[in-house]
């Protein structure tokens, strides 16, 4: 079983539209819960994290972690065209990092 | 200029030959990764090493050697490589801040294809 699992998509949507991307993990010692977004072509780059359980909110983005349920999400509120990405969560116990596979979002104008 | 960079960006080179990906950095972190990404199955990590006289594996080493020259410098291996190996190499680096999130940031990548 893979320590982290995220449905790769892809996943296509209106401008505007609500967009929940999720991932599910096994290993319950994880305390640090991130996402990533991936343009093409480029690395990754950090978007928002969360220290264990807990939403967190910044601008149009939402994190959430539910520990019982071994569960995150991210939540992107009026999405736009240039959010049309690829989103991969990652998680850590503090040293090693552990990532999804990624979901490959396109945002439709 | 960007503060994580690889060379070469693309690379394609044959079955068996030997191969170097380079990865330098100015933002002064001593932690240094290497990951490997491949559809479906995401970022693996191949080596890490916490300072110049640390290295580690990752998940997936065999078939990589690497080597850290100095606190900017990491450079990955491939003795001889082999189709499998064809992926999207990354570099990242973090600091260390204690009991928070050491955020890794990622170099641009190197697309190796072996043929």
């Amino acid at each position: 079983q893979k320590e982290v699992e995220q449905d790769p998509g892809p996943l296509s949507v209106p401008e505007g539209a609500i967009v929940s991307l999720n991932c599910t993990y096994s290993n319950s010692a994880f305390q640090y819960f991130m996402w990533y977004r991936q343009y093409s072509r480029k690395g990754p780059e950090l978007l928002m994290y969360t220290y264990s359980s807990g939403n967190k909110e910044d601008g149009r983005f939402t994190a959430q972690v539910d520990k019982s349920s071994k569960y995150i999400s991210l939540f992107i509120r009026d999405s736009q065209p240039s959010d049309s990405a690829t989103y991969l969560c990652a998680m850590s116990t503090g040293n090693q990092f552990y990532f999804g596979t990624g979901t490959s979002l396109t945002v439709i104008p | 200029d960007a503060d994580v960079t690889q060379t070469p960006r693309n690379r394609i080179t044959k079955t068996g030959k030997r191969i170097m990906l380079e990865c330098s950095q100015t933002k002064g972190h001593d932690r240094m990764y290497w990951y490997r990404q491949d559809p479906g199955l995401g970022l693996r990590l191949i080596y890490y090493s916490f300072d110049v006289k640390d290295i580690n594996k990752g998940e997936i080493s065999d078939g990589y050697s690497v080597s850290r020259q100095a606190q900017a410098k990491f450079s990955l291996s491939l003795e001889s490589a082999i189709p499998n190996q064809t992926a999207l190499y990354f570099c990242a680096t973090s600091d260390f801040l204690g009991q928070t999130l050491n955020e890794q940031f990622f170099g641009p990548g190197t697309r190796l294809t072996v043929l």
